[in-house]
């Protein structure tokens, strides 16, 4: 199995464009989770999905976020628009429902710069 | 609700030296243990886990942790550390093993390894 694969690996925009994450999960998992980790926060959780339905969002910083899952495999994480202080490491994590927290699979992340 | 501190940031090293690092955690209930860690430019990943049972647990790699109920406390330990354990590493908890809460991350702790 390939693990959880996110794209882009490096993400450069400037200030108001429009940014997208993509996360394809494990094969047959079905939970999916998106943190940020920035060195003053550390790892955030921002929201998780369980059979593709977002469970708890409210760590999602404001409006201009929002994920989705299209398909059981696949998510977005959107930012619209992005501003600088958005600039952060975004991972996505899968696992197994009723497993979930027995172990996370992450993938590299996406290093996101908001010029 | 949960919460996790890990209490240094930073810990430096040198090579074949003994490491601690701290974890203590917050809950109202039984809890689960974790920690994760993090490479350089890698995802986190799952190192040891406290579930049940001995509160003494270990890594493939020569990491242990024991849970201490009454400190709530799961520290980390080497007794001789390798170049190659330089990574962050990530103290959670959880009271579920189930995807109804989701794991709750400390800060992290960077431990650099000094040849």
């Amino acid at each position: 199995d390939a693990g959880v694969i996110q794209s882009p690996r490096h993400e450069v925009t400037e200030m108001g464009q429009e940014v997208t994450l993509r996360c394809k999960l494990i094969s047959g998992h079905n939970s999916l989770f998106w943190y940020r980790q920035t060195m003053m926060r550390g790892l955030e959780l921002l929201i998780y999905f369980n059979n593709n339905v977002p469970i708890d969002d409210s760590g999602m910083p404001e409006d201009r976020f929002s994920a989705k899952m299209p398909n059981a495999s696949f998510s977005t994480l959107k930012i619209q628009p992005s501003e600088p202080r958005d600039s952060a490491v975004y991972f996505c994590a899968s696992s197994l429902l009723g497993l979930t927290n027995e172990k996370l699979f992450f993938g590299s992340g996406t290093q996101l710069s908001v010029l | 609700a949960q919460s996790v501190t890990q209490l240094d940031s930073q810990v430096p090293v040198f090579e074949e030296a003994p490491v601690e690092l701290r974890c203590n955690y917050s809950s109202s209930v039984s809890v689960y243990l974790f920690w994760y860690v993090q490479y350089p430019n890698q995802g986190l990943q799952l190192l040891l886990k406290y579930l049940s049972g001995s509160t003494l647990v270990k890594s493939i790699n020569g990491f242990e942790a024991e849970f201490n109920k009454s400190q709530t406390s799961f520290h980390l330990r080497k007794p001789s550390v390798h170049i190659s354990d330089t990574a962050e590493y990530f103290c959670a908890v959880s009271e579920t093993l189930s995807g109804n809460t989701p794991l709750v991350f400390g800060k992290g702790t960077r431990l650099s390894v000094i040849a």
